[in-house]
């Protein structure tokens, strides 16, 4: 099992430009994540999924879209990038609620650059 | 909202003593806390977690406190390694939720 995998692990974007970043796992789980990683401030959530064809906001929402069209991939999307959303971006996922673990499994994390 | 207070962002140990780091949360109904490394240029990974019905949980060199009615818990490490030295956050379930919410990270550094 690869676990939890993201494309791509680097990249430079100028500001106003837009890309996808894709999360994938093939551990059957339920709930996926996206969160940002910057200094001093831990990990915060961005978007988060509960199943297949839902998403909904976490605590720093705008200027990211997120979808959830097959149960084991999650894309982040960057409408109109701009300097503040450079960061280290890591995906998770964790199996449904109610069984043997509530361990959230992290992706290797994406690099973004906002010039 | 809900926050996760973690203490110290930093600490330095020599090889083979312990080290505590502290964490403080806001909502009572956080049920579920996990402590996960973080290796330079890696990802998280968890190393032991804690539900809110235990006080306490340990495996090998590393235990967590909790102390619910103080609302806060503590990762112990014992006998100190070179590589136990990496960034270390706890984190909170929001509520009875499946999100979490992450400390701001203690970076530990064990000199041989």
């Amino acid at each position: 099992n690869a676990g939890v995998t993201q494309t791509p692990k680097f990249r430079v974007l100028k500001t106003g430009q837009s890309m996808t970043l894709l999360c994938a796992q093939d551990m059957n789980h339920e709930y996926m994540y996206w969160y940002r990683q910057d200094p001093g401030m831990g990990l915060r959530l961005i978007h988060y999924s509960v199943g297949e064809g839902t998403t909904a906001k976490g605590e720093v929402p705008d200027g990211y879209n997120v979808s959830r069209l097959k149960k084991q991939n999650f894309l982040l999307g960057l409408e109109s990038a701009a300097p503040s959303q450079t960061s280290v971006y890591f995906c998770a996922s964790k199996p449904l609620a109610g069984g043997w673990t509530d361990t959230q499994y992290f992706g290797p994390g994406t690099r973004l650059t906002v010039l | 909202g809900e926050n996760v207070e973690q203490h110290p962002s930093t600490l330095s140990v020599q090889e083979g003593d312990s080290a505590v780091i502290k964490c403080t949360y806001s909502d009572s109904a956080s049920n579920y806390f996990p402590w996960y490394k973080q290796e330079l240029g890696k990802r998280p990974q968890l190393i032991i977690d804690i539900r809110s019905n235990v006080g306490e949980k340990k495996d090998q060199r590393i235990a967590v406190t909790l102390n619910k009615t103080a609302k806060h818990f503590s990762l112990h490490i014992t006998e100190t390694q070179p590589e136990d030295s990496a960034v270390y956050f706890c984190a909170a379930s929001k509520g009875n939720t499946d999100k979490l919410i992450f400390g701001t990270g203690t970076r530990l550094q064990v000199f041989p």
